[in-house]
């Protein structure tokens, strides 16, 4: 069963425009989310967790248990946000990734 | 420098032939991890470590074995690889318990085709 749904496989901005990637889950525990990012030649790396509540990048990402989803949002878009973005969560043990979403941001 | 390293990063083999890609961590973590990502199904989980002597199938263990004699080391071995299992290999490691954050550190990964 899938268990992470990234809906959007290409999503492109303008420079400045706000930016919203979406993340849906199905998990029956208390879920553990994680964005990942993965820029050009480099190797994929936490953006942020659920659970520290912070800003990393200017993005930040807010658990939404009644629609199961960890949409990840910023308000205005940078080129250097260009890249492949995975939302995860994390069961116990186990990982589960989406399919990721491919962000471009147009100057 | 701390990183978990991969290798080989690059390699073409044909069916049937056993070959092992190598995962190493420099960073004491117990949790280690692999992955195959695949274009339109993102990175799904092969086999997992919590700790030395301790391994659990992932999502698609099917076609693959792992071992953990060391805590730096969870070498993904290919029996009998098939043209099925052409794909781009990412190991990852992470702390557990007390220090737990969640965070998993990757490896730059191992593109794998099987002929």
């Amino acid at each position: 069963a899938q268990r992470v749904t990234q809906p959007e496989k290409l999503l492109s901005v303008f420079k400045g425009a706000p930016v919203e990637l979406k993340c849906n889950y199905s998990y029956s525990g208390s879920p553990e989310l994680f964005w990942y990012v993965q820029y050009s030649r480099q190797r994929l790396q936490l953006l942020l967790r659920h659970i520290s509540r912070e800003s990393i990048k200017g993005f930040t990402a807010d658990l939404n248990k009644g629609e199961t989803s960890f949409h990840l949002k910023k308000p205005f878009a940078q080129e250097e946000d260009s890249a492949m973005y995975y939302c995860a969560l994390n069961t116990g043990n186990q990982f589960y990734f989406g399919t990721g979403t491919s962000l471009t941001v147009i100057p | 420098e701390a990183q978990v390293t991969q290798n080989p990063r690059y390699l073409i083999t044909v069916t049937g032939k056993k070959l092992t890609v190598t995962c190493s961590q420099n960073m004491n973590h117990e949790y280690m991890s692999w992955y195959r990502q695949d274009p339109g199904l993102g990175l799904r989980q092969i086999y997992y470590s919590m700790n030395v002597e301790v391994t659990d199938k992932g999502d698609v263990p099917e076609g693959y074995k792992v071992s953990r004699k060391e805590k730096r080391n969870f070498p993904l071995i290919l029996e009998s690889p098939s043209p099925n299992q052409t794909s781009l290999y990412f190991c990852a490691s992470s702390l557990t318990g007390a220090q737990y954050t969640g965070e998993l550190f990757f490896g730059e990964g191992s593109r794998l085709t099987v002929l």
